[in-house]
């Protein structure tokens, strides 16, 4: 079965600055998607980022990127220029790619990191 | 658009209960899906569907009942409540088919929190 390990339970950075969120996960599949969500204290699931195991490019969202490396199963979110409104839940999120030809959509979550931006 | 409504938003039970939260979709989606979140734990898949008529075991499946009659609804039985479950339910769907069925993204509904004394 897959895992997924947020080795950071908090983090906190300045207001401006950039902050790192790590995220490892284990896995025997080639294929495979990856996801990051993001849970304000309004409890909502919002998606932040996603990944494609099968694309080298590591995607961008705005102020939000990732850094991707497939040999090391490592999925870190960047966050850059933070702003108060970025502080949350972050949770780290993995989907195989076999489970989806069998329909299946089940997404694995990591344990989360708390956000914390100071302003 | 709605998207994914959950009720009720928010229940206090006693041991020994039961109760049905409720999840509706608008969108047509062919996968529905409820997790639970506790502290420390990130959210764990309970039970998930994708299709009407067409249910299966999540990781942690044990207390729930769900059935699939409609493609809008996936209503979670609690048959006996017991405060282990204690939690924030999550119901979530998506599409299953597309030309990039991998990169569809699941649609949380805003969660119940359900307090079993």
């Amino acid at each position: 079965a897959q895992t997924v390990t947020q080795s950071q339970p908090e983090m906190s950075v300045q207001e401006a600055e950039t902050v790192t969120l790590s995220c490892t996960y284990d896995t025997s599949e080639s294929d495979y998607y990856l996801f990051w969500y993001k849970q304000p204290p309004s409890r909502q699931m919002i998606l932040v980022i996603r990944q494609e195991a099968y694309k080298q490019q590591n995607a961008t969202e705005n102020r939000f990127s990732v850094n991707f490396q497939k040999a090391a199963k490592s999925f870190s979110l960047k966050i850059s220029d933070s702003q108060l409104g970025d502080a949350a839940m972050y949770f780290c999120a993995y989907r195989s790619a076999i489970d989806l030809q069998g329909g299946s959509e089940k997404l694995v979550f990591g344990k989360g990191t708390k956000l914390t931006v100071n302003p | 658009n709605a998207g994914v409504t959950q009720t009720p938003k928010f229940q206090v039970l006693k041991t020994g209960q039961s109760m049905t939260l409720q999840c509706a979709q608008d969108m047509n989606h062919e996968y529905m899906s409820w997790y639970r979140q506790d502290p420390g734990m990130g959210l764990r898949l309970i039970h998930y569907s994708v299709g009407a008529g067409i249910t299966d075991q999540g990781e942690v499946p044990n207390g729930y009942n769900v059935s699939r009659s409609t493609t809008e609804d996936f209503p979670l039985r609690l048959l006996s409540a017991a405060p282990s479950q204690t939690s924030v339910y999550f119901c979530a769907s998506s599409y299953i088919r597309g030309i990039q069925a991998g990169a569809n993204v699941l649609t949380f509904g805003a969660g119940s929190r359900l307090t079993v004394l």
